[in-house]
């Protein structure tokens, strides 16, 4: 069946790299998608990434897709304290529906 | 352009009780979900509506019915509220083609005592 997995958290320090990992289930996925929901509020698209393509890079922030271990990364350089956050990937399903993982809480220590 | 908008934000339910939540969109999209929010456990897909007139079965439809009169809302209910269903719940929105970026409310802190 379909499932998205991701770790549930972690901690850098302010300025380190952060690498947030998820695996999917789904290979015929078009786009694969991260979220970002900042405390009390909805998600937010960060980026996507379409499945054709290995990598995307949008100012700090890189996505990597290895479709052959079905994984997802995203990578925050020069993480900030308003980069804390809880970061959800998503896959799109083939019945217009996105599967999203459990999040990731990002927590930036100063 | 409000984007997605949820009434109420905040509501406290005694078991047993019925409610309804609002979402409202005024982006002319197409498709418009519900989702509730738990620690843990990511979002979890209640319903789902693919256009004006339409709904479908989410991952978690039992104990809510929806309705989508109009293509801008989309109404959540609880028939008989439980404290199962004490959780956040976002409504989204988003258009029909390939890319499906989802638009989300703020959100809906429900506690069911």
């Amino acid at each position: 069946g379909e499932d998205v997995e991701q770790s549930l958290f972690l901690s850098v320090r302010e300025g380190d790299s952060s690498v947030i990992n998820c695996t999917y289930t789904d290979s015929s996925s078009t786009y694969l998608y991260w979220y970002k929901q900042e405390p009390g509020a909805g998600l937010q698209l960060l980026t996507y990434i379409f499945s054709n393509m290995d990598m995307k890079q949008d100012q700090r922030l890189t996505v990597l897709l290895n479709k052959k271990d079905k994984h997802l990364s995203l990578r925050i350089a020069d993480t900030q304290t308003g980069d804390s956050a809880i970061y959800f990937c998503a896959e799109a399903s083939a019945t217009n529906k996105l599967i999203f993982g459990t999040g990731t809480l990002l927590a930036v220590q100063p | 352009n409000a984007g997605v908008t949820q009434t109420p934000k905040f509501r406290v339910l005694k078991t047993g009780q019925s409610m309804t939540l609002l979402c409202a969109q005024d982006m002319n999209h197409e498709y418009m979900y519900w989702y509730r929010q738990d620690p843990g456990m990511g979002l979890r897909l209640i319903h789902y509506s693919v256009g004006e007139g339409t709904t479908a079965k989410g991952e978690v439809p039992d104990g809510y019915n929806v309705s989508r009169l109009k293509k801008q809302n989309f109404l959540l209910g609880l028939e008989s509220a439980a404290p199962s269903q004490t959780s956040v719940y976002f409504c989204a929105s988003s258009y029909s083609g390939a890319l499906r970026e989802q638009y989300f409310g703020p959100g809906t802190r429900l506690t069911v005592t």
